[in-house]
């Protein structure tokens, strides 16, 4: 069972314009939720978190949107950027026990020019 | 160095052989962990470890897998009798502490290819 899920494989935007990547997940017990980007033969790189007691945090262009009753959240990009051009990958964390992070199959984003 | 670092960064081995993939985490940071990223799927989690103890190893598909942590820094994953099944990305993460959602930071992964 897919515990995290990010249902758009792909999406294009242009340069200058929003940037809006979805994520779903299944488990109340998460109280963590992250996003990652990442480039080809890159490890992913930290980019944006927010805790479940919240329900936006902003960072300069980026900001994630985190709704604890449709268990949904989406990380919003303005401007976009060619450089923002990477595979975006939403985690999650459960609250207590363990650390790991539940991590979704991913979103390639292309900005163009 | 300044990042989470692993090596090899490529591994091409038969079916059969064990292998011994490293992860030198940032420094200082207590707690590492081990995904694996397999063709067109998100990361999978493996293990983790607190200091030298691994709290969760539920992510170890099989007894083939195993994995050390010593002095608190580098870690070791070791996979014997390899499978096709195998052939992924090897990433580690490490996170200054547990518990208090710090995010992990990643290297750049061990592709790992069994013929």
């Amino acid at each position: 069972d897919q515990q995290v899920k990010q249902n758009s494989p792909s999406l294009s935007v242009q340069e200058g314009r929003i940037s809006i990547l979805n994520c779903d997940y299944t488990n109340s017990m998460f109280d963590y939720f992250l996003w990652y980007k990442k480039y080809p033969a890159e490890g992913p790189t930290f980019l944006i978190s927010i805790s479940s007691i919240k329900d936006k945090n902003e960072d300069g262009r980026f900001t994630v949107f985190l709704n604890k009753s449709a268990k949904h959240l989406s990380l919003h990009i303005v401007p976009s950027q060619p450089g923002d051009s990477a595979v975006y990958f939403c985690a999650a964390k459960g609250r207590g026990g363990s650390e790991k992070l539940v991590f979704g199959k991913g979103t390639k984003l292309t900005v163009n020019p | 160095g300044a990042g989470v670092s692993q090596s090899p960064s490529n591994k091409v081995t038969e079916k059969g052989k064990d292998v011994e993939l490293r992860c030198d985490p940032i420094s200082g940071h207590t707690a590492l962990y081990w995904y694996r990223q397999s063709l067109g799927q998100g990361l999978e989690f493996l293990i983790y470890f607190q200091g030298n103890s691994a709290p969760d190893k539920s992510g170890l598909p099989s007894d083939r897998f195993s994995a050390e942590r010593t002095g608190g820094s580098v870690s070791t994953l070791t996979i014997q009798r390899t499978q096709q099944e195998d052939s992924a990305v090897y990433l580690c993460a490490s996170s200054p502490s547990w518990g208090t959602g710090q995010p992990q930071h990643f290297g750049d992964g061990t592709r790992l290819s069994i013929l």
